[in-house]
């Protein structure tokens, strides 16, 4: 069945440093993928989205890379704040927008 | 939050007791979605509504049923409770080709 899972389920960095998030998904069909944060105590809030028409996808310190071929999207966050300590999910979309989560990749941030 | 509220935001409750969760929004987005989030699960979808009085089922529906008989409030109903569907419950809209936004959530703990 379909699935969209995460490679690791902690990841630890330092304050400044560049994070990189990685997410993989089964379905050759998917067109759309979106990156959720979750706060502790708190509903998913969306980061940055893409279509498998385009391969990058740049927002506020946030890059959402997708490779097809590998069915593999990543999350980039330049110069981690303290602020983003969170846990990060991708998300699969498929029709009537039902989503497909990970089960989920908690970011530490280290001061 | 698109306006998203959610009640009760937290409930105990006996097995076999009916327990009703209440989201209601403010946005008037077509689309809402509940959710359930346990650990080593993310979130799974139970229930989903494309309109008034339009519901389809989700990935995991067994014991839940829900209504929609206005577009702004979407009822979870657990008809039964039982201590497997202790979990937190997030509400979601979207309206047309936009983004999901998620609500605060209701912890329900099913003793």
């Amino acid at each position: 069945g379909e699935s969209v899972g995460l490679h690791l389920p902690t990841l630890s960095v330092q304050e400044g440093d560049n994070s990189i998030i990685n997410c993989a998904y089964s379905n050759s069909a998917s067109d759309y993928f979106i990156w959720y944060k979750q706060e502790s105590g708190k509903g998913p809030q969306f980061i940055i989205d893409i279509r498998s028409n385009m391969d990058k996808r740049q927002g506020q310190r946030v890059t959402v890379l997708l490779n097809k071929t590998v069915k593999h999207l990543s999350l980039q966050i330049a110069a981690t704040q303290p602020g983003d300590s969170a846990v990060y999910f991708c998300a699969d979309e498929g029709p009537g927008g039902k989503l497909i989560f990970g089960q989920g990749t908690e970011l530490s941030v280290k001061p | 939050d698109a306006g998203i509220t959610q009640s009760p935001r937290h409930k105990v409750t006996e097995t076999g007791t009916p327990v009703t969760l209440r989201c209601h929004q403010t946005e008037n987005h077509r689309y809402m979605y509940w959710y359930r989030q346990d650990p080593g699960h993310g979130l799974r979808l139970i229930h989903y509504s494309y309109g008034v009085k339009d519901t389809d089922k989700g990935e995991v529906s067994d014991g839940y049923s829900v209504s929609r008989s206005k577009t702004e409030d979407f009822l979870l109903t657990l008809e039964s409770a039982t201590s497997s569907q202790t979990s937190v419950y997030f509400c979601a809209t979207r309206a047309e080709y936009n983004e999901q936004f998620f609500g605060p959530g209701t912890r329900l703990t099913v003793l």
